[in-house]
């Protein structure tokens, strides 16, 4: 069965750190990948998507991630934290078929000190 | 920037209550999705929902679950005896296109069963 790990629950950084999230997904075939973002009392709000084609993609916000397909992995990176990045952390995938339900990782909550 | 809308934010209601949670997707979409999160939990998907019929549903979808889309603007999911277990949020989410994977999502309905 599907599944996404991710392996940061809880991350606290300071402003201008750098940060990277992991996420890592069993699945055979050719997946779509997804970063949600949910800022506190807001909706969950798409960060950034990969269907095909570049592995590096660039989302709102000065967020990117890398599809590395060898290692099952699409982490979530950003040079420069702000104090408004603070919000919780989603990584999800489906299969690149018919089938659309979304199978979410446990989620990073990420604090950032001003 | 049109919106998926839920109501209400919260629900509290009795074991062995029926309750209906209610959804308006975002005009002109297609597909449509409910999940749900227990507290500290991952997000579960539960149905999808497309053409006046469900596409696909979850083994958490049973009997006392039914979805529906009434009069063309609403999406509700109805859960006929809720459980105890049944406490979560719920997100309904929509989809523009036959064609696309992005999933945009309500801020959720916050369900307690006491």
């Amino acid at each position: 069965a599907q599944s996404v790990s991710q392996h940061n629950h809880h991350v606290i950084l300071s402003e201008a750190a750098s940060l990277e999230l992991g996420c890592n997904y069993s699945y055979g075939g050719t997946v779509n990948l997804f970063w949600y973002v949910q800022y506190p009392g807001q909706h969950l709000q798409l960060l950034l998507k990969y269907f095909s084609g570049d592995p590096l993609v660039k989302g709102i916000k000065g967020f990117e991630a890398e599809f590395i397909k060898s290692k099952f992995s699409f982490n979530l990176r950003k040079p420069s934290v702000q104090w408004s990045d603070t919000a919780e952390y989603f990584c999800a995938v489906n299969n690149a078929g018919n089938n659309r339900k979304l199978i979410w990782g446990l989620g990073t909550s990420l604090g950032v000190n001003p | 920037e049109p919106e998926v809308t839920q109501t209400p934010s919260h629900q509290v209601t009795q074991m062995g209550q029926e309750v209906i949670l209610r959804c308006v997707p975002i005009s002109n979409h297609l597909y449509f999705y409910w999940y749900r999160q227990i507290l500290g939990q991952k997000v579960e998907f539960l149905v999808s929902f497309y053409n006046n019929e469900i596409s696909e549903k979850s083994e958490i979808f049973d009997d006392q679950f039914s979805v529906e889309r009434p009069d063309g603007s609403n999406f509700t999911l109805k859960i006929r005896s809720t459980k105890l277990e049944d406490s979560a949020m719920y997100f309904c989410a929509s989809t523009a296109t036959v064609n696309s994977y992005e999933q945009y999502f309500g801020p959720g309905t916050r369900l307690t069963v006491t």
